[in-house]
């Protein structure tokens, strides 16, 4: 079973920023906070990801509480491209054999002009 | 980022013949592949775990006898649904993770959608 939990759906206006929550409240110490979408009918995309410290790129800025226990995707400018289903998922640092993922049901955003 | 290529995107069959699906690393060499599948509104769910040389590890309810997975280098990946029913009409997933990095983000391909009729 995915260890976090999502709100189902949001909704978000065009050029407004979108913040997706995350609940990762089981995350153990070696876990980082994954952030992936998924655009209709295609693979899905990395974002993100982070420990412990905020991190930011060019697509996202991913916000985590100082307990872990949740997080916060912000999409600064949401455009009708970003429409999407994002999906939050905690794993183990290493890749190899571990680096397999476990999706839940995600959040679909759906951006509105 | 790094390039996942998966072929066919999408895929017609009768029943009962074999379909076969791969997935490359076309930058990158990748010692795990995995291998998920989605139906409609539903979220990805983990087939197997491809290693480079090994055999797959399938996850539970998976039949292996069913979804061969060859892994024969360490840039390819295949996935071969065999006797295909309708009932295994889905899209089709699949991942790699760099042989280099630590700490990496998975690379999902663009997926196959399957369809038996």
């Amino acid at each position: 079973d995915a260890k976090t939990t999502q709100p189902p759906s949001m909704d978000c206006a065009e050029g407004r920023a979108a913040n997706l929550p995350c609940n990762h409240s089981t995350i153990s110490g070696n876990e980082y906070v994954y952030w992936y979408r998924q655009i209709h009918s295609q693979g899905p995309q990395y974002i993100i990801h982070g420990l412990k410290n905020n991190e930011t790129n060019e697509m996202a800025s991913l916000i985590i509480t100082e307990d872990r226990k949740s997080s916060t995707l912000i999409l600064p400018h949401a455009t009708l491209r970003d429409t999407a289903v994002y999906y939050c998922i905690v794993r183990v640092a290493s890749g190899g054999s571990q680096g397999n993922l476990i999706f839940g049901k995600g959040t679909k955003l759906s951006v509105k002009p | 980022g790094a390039v996942v290529s998966q072929h066919p995107s999408w895929v017609i069959c009768k029943s009962g013949t074999s379909v076969k699906i791969e997935c490359r690393s076309l930058d990158f060499q990748a010692t795990t592949m995995f291998w998920y599948r989605q139906f409609p509104k539903q979220s990805l769910m983990l087939m197997a775990t491809s290693n480079e040389g090994s055999k797959a590890t399938y996850e539970q309810g998976v039949e292996k006898d069913k979804f061969l997975i060859n892994h024969a280098s360490l840039t390819l990946s295949t996935l071969t649904v065999t006797s295909a029913h309708p009932e295994d009409s889905s899209f089709y997933i699949c991942s790699a993770t760099a042989l280099d990095r630590l700490n990496t983000e998975a690379f999902f391909g663009q997926g196959t959608r399957l369809t038996v009729v």
